[in-house]
């Protein structure tokens, strides 16, 4: 149990144009989604809280209107960078926890690799 | 084993040997933390957390240490194996689960 989902698992777009990565939990509801970044070599920084119903909530220096952020349903959130530019090519890693379940870890997707060209 | 006393971005071990894996944190609330390992192009896979309230966490070939005074996490696996090399992530909980990451050691196991 437990398997949260993306997809793509890579991507290759042209620059200026948006690209939509899809982050799904398969077997257990998720109020909460969480939208990571990791650079090569580099630790994973959290970019915003997905929320199902709400808004996002996005953690400083991360621009909202670039990294758009939909959480329709308690199965699904999705990460859509918009004019995309050689510098937002990096890895997106979603994680999700578990809906009304206290003291649970969240799980992590295995990552979606974009690469604007 | 080897011993590592401060954060080293790399760890060679030679298998069959005892990793420790240091990683200190910043904010002395933070009442959970979980080590991550993160194989080339995957996500991170959860591997053991603890709580504030404890001290020490042991699973299956893999203990963690929590040393609150001095705000320091340790990952300590025993009998390395091949499939042991990855790169291991501490995290803190900074609250509602947003994690903050450390900076990774990356492990290596040498046959």
């Amino acid at each position: 149990g437990a398997v949260v989902s993306q997809h793509p698992s890579w991507v290759i777009c042209k620059s200026g144009t948006s690209v939509k990565i899809e982050c799904r939990s398969l077997d257990f509801q998720a109020t909460t989604m969480f939208w990571y970044r990791q650079f090569p070599k580099q630790s994973l920084m959290l970019m915003a809280t997905s929320n199902e119903g709400s808004k996002a909530t996005y953690e400083q220096g991360v621009e909202k209107d670039k990294f758009l952020i939909n959480h329709a349903s308690l199965t699904l959130s999705t990460l859509t960078v918009t004019s995309a530019h050689p510098e937002d090519s990096s890895f997106y890693i979603c994680s999700a926890r578990e809906y009304r379940v206290m003291n649970t870890e969240a799980f992590f997707g295995q990552g979606t690799r974009l690469t604007v060209v | 084993g080897e011993s590592v006393g401060l954060h080293l971005p790399t760890l060679s071990v030679q298998e069959g040997d005892n990793s420790i894996i240091n990683c200190a944190y910043s904010n002395s609330a933070s009442d959970y933390f979980i080590w991550y390992k993160q194989e080339s192009g995957k996500g991170p896979q959860f591997i053991i957390d603890i709580r504030s309230n404890m001290d020490k966490r042991q699973g299956q070939r893999v203990t963690v240490l929590l040393n609150k005074t001095v705000k320091h996490l340790s990952l300590q696996i025993a009998a390395t194996q091949p499939g042991d090399s990855a790169v291991y992530f501490c995290a803190e909980n900074r609250g509602d689960y947003k994690l903050s990451f450390g900076a990774g050691t990356t492990v290596t196991v040498r046959a």
